[in-house]
């Protein structure tokens, strides 16, 4: 599976916009972005996942690149409720079983 | 709308007993996944289910064991349990292998 390369930590300043960088060089083309967060010991929460289009839902916008190789999770509006761990994962979705790998995640802390 | 439910949500053990953590997925699921997440760590991928089969294995111990039962649900298993398994314990679910999984809040074991 493609590896991700995410920020350590972000701040962001409660109701501006927030945006994750994810950087997936090696990505494949059948190959998936998904980003889930999870809030200090919750389980983890899924947000938005995408193969090559901009994807936008209630929670989040994502944002490819056309050469896919990176990514950036868009929060339009962040709130105190946003702070979290940011997980971007790269998942194989032809002849696998839909794992998902966990790596290092993005620390993000909104503040007010 | 149902989530993923997880039971017990606590549990002590002492070392070397046994332990059975389950995991009830969301109705109309039929594909099951475990997660182990160690203290200040990412949660590390363990085992998946599809079908009430097996689908994909990850870094769980010998010691461990899970299956899927004939109405969805799982449990994990875990003997001669180690201070080292002390970690939260998370299942998610998803409707088929590749589509978006949804994780439960997790069983946080202290193995003593």
């Amino acid at each position: 599976d493609a590896k991700t390369t995410q920020p350590t930590s972000m701040d962001c300043a409660e109701g501006r916009a927030a945006n994750l960088p994810c950087n997936h060089s090696t990505i494949s083309g059948n190959e998936y972005v998904y980003w889930y967060r999870q809030i200090h010991s919750q389980g983890p929460q899924y947000i938005i996942h995408g193969l090559k289009n901009n994807e936008t839902n209630e929670m989040a916008s994502l944002i490819i690149t056309e050469d896919r190789k990176s990514s950036t999770l868009i929060l339009p509006h962040a709130t105190l409720r946003d702070t979290a761990v940011y997980y971007c994962i790269v998942r194989v979705t032809a002849d696998s079983w839909g794992k998902l790998q966990f790596g290092a995640g993005t620390q993000v802390v909104v503040t007010p | 709308a149902a989530g993923v439910i997880q039971s017990p949500r606590h549990l002590i053990k002492e070392k070397r007993e046994t332990a059975t953590l389950k995991c009830y997925p969301i109705p109309r699921h039929d594909t099951v996944y475990w997660y182990q997440q160690g203290p200040g760590q990412d949660p590390q991928f363990l085992i998946s289910f599809y079908e009430k089969m097996q689908s994909d294995k990850g870094s769980i111990p010998d010691r461990f064991s899970a299956q899927q039962f004939s109405d969805y649900h799982s449990e994990l298993n875990m003997s001669s349990l180690e201070l080292g398994d002390s970690a939260l314990y998370f299942c998610a679910s998803s409707r088929a292998p590749n589509t978006e999984a949804f994780f439960g809040q997790g069983t946080r074991l202290t193995v003593v």
